[in-house]
Formats: C-alpha cells, sequence, structure tokens
C-alpha cells in the first residue's frame, strides 16, 4: 500500500500567514488522484481539494493544492481564524486508499 | 444533492461482530460507490473497503478477513459488520461517498463505536 507522510506534525502561524502542507508519498501516486481534508474538532473532515489541485465545491480560493508523484502541497494563502484544523492527505488511485497522519494547524 | 445517515450499536463487547448501517437520501443509489471509513486516536484515518449497488466489494487486506459490506438497494441502505473485534477497533466509523471527484466530499455523521466488556 502507498505510505503517505505529513510534514509538518503541527504548523504555528498566526491568522494572515501563508501556510505550507507537504504530504509525500511512498510510491507514484496515480493519476494526481490525491486529496486534502480539512477536519475541525468534534466534526466530519470536510474534501478541500482532489485531483491534487481541484477545489471542492464552496471552498475558497485561498486554498490551493498541487505536486504529482509522490509530493504534493497544500497552500492557505492568507490564514482566517476558521482555517486553524488538523489537515489529511489522502491517495484514492490505488486501493487500499490511505491516508497520511495529518498536520495540525494552530495557533 | 446526497445526505449520509448512520446508526449502530455504540458498544460492542470482545469478540463479537460490530454493526453500522448508512441510509442514503437525494440521489441515485446506482450511481456512487459506498464507502466506509474509520477513525481512531491511534491509527488515524483507516479506509475499510467499498461496496456498489450491485454488492460488489473492494475490503482493505488488512481488515478483509473480518469485513462484511452489504446493501439493501429497496431501502438505500448500505452497511457494515466487523466480526471479532477487538480494542483497536475502537474507532468512529464513517460511511461516504463520492458525488464526482472519486474522493470523499459527502460524509455521514459518524458512529462511535466502543469495544469494551
Amino acid at each position: 500500500e502507498i505510505v503517505l507522510t505529513q510534514s509538518p506534525g503541527t504548523l504555528s502561524l498566526s491568522p494572515g500567514e501563508r501556510a505550507t502542507l507537504s504530504c509525500r508519498a511512498s510510491r507514484r501516486v496515480t493519476g494526481t488522484y490525491l486529496a486534502w481534508y480539512q477536519q475541525k474538532p468534534g466534526q466530519t473532515p470536510r474534501l478541500l481539494i482532489f485531483g491534487a489541485s481541484s477545489r471542492a465545491t464552496g471552498i475558497p480560493d485561498r486554498f490551493s493544492g498541487s505536486g504529482s508523484g509522490t509530493d504534493f502541497t497544500l497552500t492557505i494563502s492568507r490564514l482566517e481564524p476558521g482555517d486553524f484544523a488538523v489537515y489529511y492527505c489522502q491517495q484514492y488511485g490505488s486501493s487500499p486508499y490511505t491516508f497520511g497522519q495529518g498536520t495540525k494547524l494552530e495557533i | 444533492q446526497v445526505q449520509l445517515q448512520q446508526w449502530g450499536a455504540g458498544l460492542v463487547r470482545p469478540s463479537e461482530t460490530l454493526s453500522v448501517t448508512c441510509a442514503v437520501s437525494g440521489g441515485s443509489f446506482s450511481d456512487h460507490y459506498w464507502t466506509w471509513i474509520r477513525q481512531s486516536p491511534g491509527k488515524g484515518l483507516e479506509w475499510i473497503g467499498d461496496i456498489t449497488h450491485s454488492g460488489a466489494t473492494n475490503y482493505n487486506p488488512s481488515l478483509t478477513s473480518r469485513v462484511t459490506m452489504s446493501v439493501d438497494t429497496s431501502k438505500n441502505q448500505f452497511s457494515l459488520k466487523l466480526s471479532s473485534v477487538t480494542a483497536a477497533d475502537t474507532a468512529v466509523y464513517y460511511c461516504a461517498t463520492s458525488v464526482g471527484s472519486w474522493a470523499f466530499d459527502i460524509w455521514g455523521q459518524g458512529t462511535m463505536v466502543t469495544v469494551s466488556s
């Protein structure tokens, strides 16, 4: 199975700053089938990005995804208070589909 | 818009079978893969497997010996059973699907299942 490793484990930033989250795969992700999710405490994960760089419905353009092959990045251009959460990457190109361990974005 | 509503027993004894069901509303039951995912503090998010409306399944090899998924097309529901549970199976169990992105853009509300005697 493809192992996804996210870094950093915790990212401490302030509102208005730019956040860069990394996701590295143990082998090439098929077809850039890489997604990013946001999860706040007590809530279900919310899809932000699919296909490595396409924003899901209703996701503001402050969120952008990039990458291919084994290296992917989620960028949040100007952090807002509601962005502080845990972010997960996930590959859905090769079964079993797998998730990264998460990056906690904190103030 | 597809919506998922799930339910199941919140407490299961070790060695018994965990069961969770998910009801689909607002969309075509035959158009999607119906997925189960779990989230535990120790292992994070884990894809359990998926099933189509016709009953074709794809399970995570790490769980395949204990997992059974099924569908009830007459009720637009799909279900998960996990047998011989241990404390390691304690988690929030989610049903989920994709409505076009192939990623999981629709989730149920989650069912917390605790394995304990």
